[in-house]
């Protein structure tokens, strides 16, 4: 199946720990991006890659780092986890950096930091 | 940059009958405008879009209107079923980047 997929689905932490997100995309995509979605529902975009370059770096704490090995992967770290970074983050792919159209996203990673 | 605003937060229709979520956006070099449907567990899923040189577009019985002049958008779904139930994202592209709306969650009664 062509699609945007991210690991783990669920993950349930403690504060404090360092933890990864993988997300791969089969689409051929140029552009791959991070999104968190509060528990609001609000979705707000936090990182962008081009082609394993780094070309959006929203107002994110230094303790997420994305990492892009190749095209198709981008994964997210993060460090020292706080309760209040327990959200549901997708992944999302584009076909054209600097155009949005044909933006696809995984079916996310629900974290819950305790 | 570009903010979108969103209403209403949440639309309760009978089935069969239409629902209107409306958009406005701040940027106007925003020239993309995609709605999203996210259901329970899973990402959001592009269901329509309409580019700044068009009106208008309809896919079934979902369609979407754009007035650039005042930077608005709107998402009509008519003849609304159950299956329709979900919360429906407007967003706007600004030179790559979606800014979306906050959200309608949207609720169909049989």
């Amino acid at each position: 199946d062509t699609a945007v997929s991210q690991t783990p689905k669920y993950l349930v932490t403690q504060m404090g720990n360092d933890k990864s997100i993988k997300c791969e995309q089969n689409l051929g995509h140029d552009t791959m991006y991070w999104y968190k979605q509060d528990s609001k529902k609000f979705l707000k975009i936090m990182f962008s890659y081009n082609n394993k370059e780094l070309i959006i770096n929203e107002t994110v704490p230094n303790r997420f780092s994305p990492k892009s090995p190749d095209k198709a992967h981008l994964n997210l770290h993060i460090n020292s986890l706080e309760l209040g970074d327990s959200a549901v983050y997708f992944c999302a792919s584009s076909q054209v950096t600097g155009r949005a159209d044909g933006y696809t996203f995984g079916s996310g990673t629900r974290l819950t930091v305790v | 940059g570009e903010n979108v605003e969103q209403h209403p937060s949440t639309l309760s229709v009978q089935e069969g009958d239409s629902a209107v979520i409306k958009c406005t956006y701040s940027d106007s070099a925003s020239n993309y405008f995609p709605w999203y449907k996210q259901e329970l567990g899973k990402g959001p899923q592009l269901i329509i879009d309409i580019r700044s040189n068009v009106g208008e577009k309809k896919d079934q019985r979902i369609a979407v209107t754009l007035n650039k002049t005042a930077k608005h958008f709107s998402l009509h779904i008519t003849e609304t079923q159950p299956e329709d139930s979900a919360v429906y994202f407007c967003a706007a592209d600004s030179w790559g980047k979606l800014q979306f709306g906050a959200g309608t969650q949207v609720v169909v009664t049989p």
